[in-house]
């Protein structure tokens, strides 16, 4: 049971901007700048997109970004591609166990 | 270039033990966190646990506490995951990942290793 919920599913045509919500709580999204976002191939290797709420690691496009509203943070993907389909996992720092947590993922489907 | 690799999977029967390794290059080891992720074929990512750049500061999920133990040799470029008491639920692909920037951020992931737990 992840204590970070994510949509199972979103869609979008090519071109347009999709938003993947993560919602957690005062516990972790809520209370830490500790969000990174993942993006993972099928049978490939995940990999980070988005670090400490906002950044975008050297080699990542633009396209995509982060943000923080409250508990719930957002991973954003601008002008839509068909390699953007892919699952998406945020991540959070978690304070009362002391630990990391995942969301159970997002699969992204390019029309 | 960054490279991680495990090693050390395979099958065990549950309440048996396995040591997972990973090996690092390209990067100065000393200077970054590591950690252990895991992930259940065609299933989501699960938190194991993480080492401090020094060794002497290790977190674990609630699932593995007391059961796993992470440990690093900055000497070899290397960190292990020592896992006792195995169920069949810790069956998975396990990672080993760096930590960008000591904040979570896992910039690099070696391609895994696969335990399987059964009888």
């Amino acid at each position: 049971h992840s204590a970070l919920t994510q949509p199972a599913s979103v869609s979008g045509s090519p071109g347009q901007s999709i938003t993947i919500s993560c919602t957690g709580s005062s516990s972790d999204i809520g209370d830490y700048n500790l969000v990174s976002w993942y993006q993972q191939h099928p049978g490939k290797v995940p990999k980070l997109i988005i670090y400490e709420v906002t950044k975008r690691p050297s080699g990542v496009s633009f396209r995509f970004s982060g943000s923080k509203s409250g508990n719930t943070a957002s991973l954003t993907i601008s002008g839509l591609q068909a390699e953007d389909e892919a699952d998406y996992y945020c991540c959070s720092y978690e304070n009362t166990r002391i630990e990391y947590v995942f969301g159970p993922g997002t699969k992204v489907t390019v029309l | 270039e960054v490279q991680l690799e495990e090693f050390g999977g395979g099958l065990v029967q549950p309440g048996g033990s396995l040591r997972l390794s990973c090996v690092a290059s390209g990067f100065t080891f000393s200077n970054f966190w590591l950690h252990w992720v895991r992930q259940t074929p065609g299933k989501g990512l699960e938190w194991v646990a993480d080492i401090k750049k020094a060794g002497i500061d290790e977190y674990y999920a609630g699932s593995v506490k007391g059961r796993f133990t992470i440990s690093r040799d900055n000497a070899r470029n290397s960190v292990w995951l020592q896992m006792n008491s195995l169920r069949a639920e810790d069956t998975a692909v396990y990672y080993c990942a760096r930590d960008l920037s000591g904040s979570g951020s896992l910039d690099f992931w070696g391609r895994g290793t696969m335990v399987t737990v059964s009888s």
